[in-house]
């Protein structure tokens, strides 16, 4: 039980475009994901919080209106990085809480040229 | 500011020895303690927690971790490590949501 998908696993877009990356819970109902941010043998930084039916919470640092969040469902959060750019290149990991615990989806490589 | 310190970078060790992957913490309060492992290019699979309870807590692939509230650690063991538990270890804890993550430890076993 508890298993989160993520799609795309890796994307490679242009500089300028959107991309968007879905989280969904496969098992379990979430009310609350969370969206990581990874680098290069790094640990993770979480970027925001996404709470189903309200608007995400981001971390400070984070712009809101680069990564727009939208939690429609209890199964599903989707994180859309608009306007990429090279340095937007990262692995994007999704997260759902079950009770008290979080599950993470298998990752998203994001390559933007 | 809650946070989790993993003073190692690395830790070696051959297969069938004994391994503990360190953490230490700093919260306020009672502490909500994980392990994740992840595998490369992979996202975390969670290992185990401690919420309250035994100070012992036993999780998945024969991994335990010792909450000590005195030392305030939470370190990963495994009494018999396997060339499969080749991976980086996160230890995490919870603030108010979200997680906090250590920096990661590297654990290499050999053959």
């Amino acid at each position: 039980g508890a298993v989160v998908s993520q799609h795309p696993s890796w994307v490679i877009c242009k500089s300028g475009t959107s991309v968007k990356i879905e989280c969904r819970s496969l098992d379990f109902q979430a009310t609350t994901m969370f969206w990581y941010r990874q680098f290069p043998k790094q640990s993770l930084m979480l970027m925001a919080t996404s709470n189903e039916g309200s608007k995400a919470t981001y971390e400070q640092g984070v712009e809101k209106d680069k990564f727009l969040i939208n939690h429609a469902s209890l199964t599903l959060s989707t994180l859309t990085v608009t306007s990429a750019h090279p340095e937007d290149s990262s692995f994007y990991i999704c997260s759902a809480r079950d009770v008290d615990t979080q599950y993470f989806g298998p990752g998203t490589r994001l390559t933007v040229l | 500011a809650q946070s989790v310190a993993q003073p190692e970078d690395q830790v070696n060790v051959a297969e069938g020895n004994p391994l503990t992957v360190k953490c230490t913490y700093s919260v306020s309060g009672n502490p909500y303690l994980f392990w994740y492992v992840q595998y490369p290019n992979r996202g975390l699979q969670f290992l185990l927690k401690y919420i309250t309870g035994d100070n012992l807590v036993k999780g998945s692939y024969g991994f335990e971790a010792e909450f000590n509230k005195s030392q305030t650690s939470f370190h990963l063991k495994k009494p018999s490590a396997l060339v499969s538990d080749s991976a980086l270890y996160f230890c995490a804890v919870r603030p108010v949501t979200g997680l906090s993550f250590g920096a990661g430890t590297t654990v290499t076993v050999r053959a």
